[in-house]
């Protein structure tokens, strides 16, 4: 079965301090991986996604992933954090048995950075 | 222009009323999607359209009927709806690359903000 799992509810960071918010999968076949963030009452916006390639992802507003077969993780990071990167963050994967058009997301992770 | 628009923004009908969620992108995506995302809860598929056809239908109650008009615009139709069906439901559209398997993303709509009462 496709999945992904996010163990954290909640990420707690100081302004300035790195971040990672974690991400494992697990699928059949080559992944296609994508996290997106959620601002409160907007929708998801894409931030990255590995697809192939190398295994460091850059992506939107200084966030990168790092994919990592053997884990089976593609955590999100980000060097520096800023109070505006709080928001809600979810992992997903896309569904190859289904032609790829259905995207299962992680339950999400609230991440909160303090001033 | 890299945005899908949903309106309205918010909505509040009656279990006996009927309404229309519309949807609006011109990235010339081919694929479409409607979720409904509850509280603090990731979005939840309810159906995909491709080139303009239905290709999933995540066994949605029939009070919730999508409609594809053309390559732009995804409208969803809702009537008789109960108060568990209040959420925010989002739009999203994404390219279709033959031979890579959808390995693309999606963009979202900033969704609707339905109440039933």
């Amino acid at each position: 079965a496709q999945s992904v799992a996010q163990p954290e509810d909640q990420v707690n960071v100081a302004e300035g301090n790195p971040l990672t918010v974690k991400c494992t999968y697990s699928v059949s076949g080559n992944p296609y991986l994508f996290w997106y963030v959620q601002y409160p009452n907007r929708g998801l916006q894409f931030l990255l996604k590995y697809i192939t390639g190398d295994n460091l992802v850059k992506g939107s507003y200084g966030f990168e992933a790092e994919f990592n077969k053997s884990q089976t993780s593609f955590h999100l990071k980000k060097p520096s954090a800023l109070v505006s990167d709080s928001a809600l963050y979810f992992c997903a994967v896309r569904d190859m048995r289904t032609g790829g058009f259905k995207t299962i997301f992680g339950a999400g992770t609230r991440l909160f950075v303090k001033a | 222009d890299t945005e899908v628009t949903q309106t309205p923004k918010h909505l509040v009908m009656g279990m006996t009323n009927k309404k229309s969620l519309k949807c609006e992108q011109h990235m010339g995506h081919r694929a479409m999607y409607w979720y409904k995302q509850k509280a603090k809860k990731p979005p939840e598929l309810m159906f995909v359209y491709s080139y303009e056809k239905l290709s999933i239908n995540e066994s949605v109650p029939s009070r919730f009927s999508p409609e594809c008009p053309n390559s732009s615009l995804l409208n969803l139709h809702l009537h008789a709806l109960q108060p568990e069906d209040s959420a925010l439901y989002l739009c999203a559209s994404s390219r279709i690359v033959p031979g890579q398997g959808q390995g693309t993303e999606a963009f979202f709509g900033q969704g609707t903000r339905l109440t039933v009462v």
